[in-house]
């Protein structure tokens, strides 16, 4: 099981949107809709804002949507906030009853 | 509310084994499969493992076979996680999590607060 490919850091200024992707294989990503997507602030617990690919949790605020197109998932975040600075994770369902998580993007707001 | 209270921080020479626990609080605690999540210092999210507190079966990352067990005890709602023959690379952040399995949704939530497990001679 290796990890799940993302970049290692993305920036962006306020206002602005971002796309985070999640790279695995036909054997996670591509063949279940079971990505879902993490953030979390230093010290934190990590948050749930997507699962299933592209659904959010009520609490999570619209400005966050999931998307995948074969064997990349990707996290997007429109009209970015200061708030947002935090490192972000992709996890995907990989068999067997088995998970993998993504190396984790620092997303920098300037 | 639904809570996971973790045991404190461990220093442990290599070699050596270490427990950590998960209390649950606010729901019931069989319906629910119990993971455990690694991040060492710097790096990312790592997937350890889930245990079906219902009936205590288990399945472990390919990486952690061998070496880890995680167990529960029902009566007082709480999970295990055991890893044995340390060495420093194990250095980490240790997290239980409510996760996918049982009645849980295809997600990892929540979380517990972590535990910072320090190997070293």
């Amino acid at each position: 099981q290796s990890a799940l490919t993302q970049p290692a850091s993305v920036s962006g200024s306020p206002g602005q949107s971002i796309t985070i992707s999640c790279s695995g294989t036909s054997s996670d990503v591509g063949s279940y809709k079971l990505v879902s997507w993490y953030q979390q602030h230093p010290g934190k617990a990590p948050k749930l804002m997507i699962y299933e690919d592209n659904k959010r949790p009520s609490r999570v605020s619209n400005r966050f949507s999931g998307s995948k197109s074969g064997n990349t998932a990707s996290l997007t975040i429109s009209g970015l906030q200061a708030e947002d600075e935090a490192d972000y994770y992709c996890c995907s369902y990989a068999g067997s009853s088995t998970w993998v998580f993504g190396g984790g993007t620092k997303l920098t707001v300037l | 509310q639904v809570q996971l209270v973790q045991s404190g921080a461990e220093v442990k020479k290599p070699g050596a084994s270490v427990k950590v626990s998960c209390k649950a609080s606010g729901y019931t605690f069989t319906d629910y499969y119990l993971h455990w999540v690694r991040q060492a210092p710097g790096q990312g999210l790592e997937w350890m493992g889930w245990i079906n507190p219902n009936s205590g079966d288990t399945n472990y990352a390919q990486k952690f076979q061998g070496r880890v067990t995680m167990t529960r005890d029902t009566s007082i709602t709480t999970a295990y996680m055991e890893l044995s023959r340390l060495s420093s690379d194990d250095t980490a952040v240790y997290s239980c999590a409510g996760g996918p399995g049982g009645k849980s949704g295809n997600w990892f939530d929540p979380w517990g607060q972590g535990t910072l497990v320090t190997v070293s001679s």
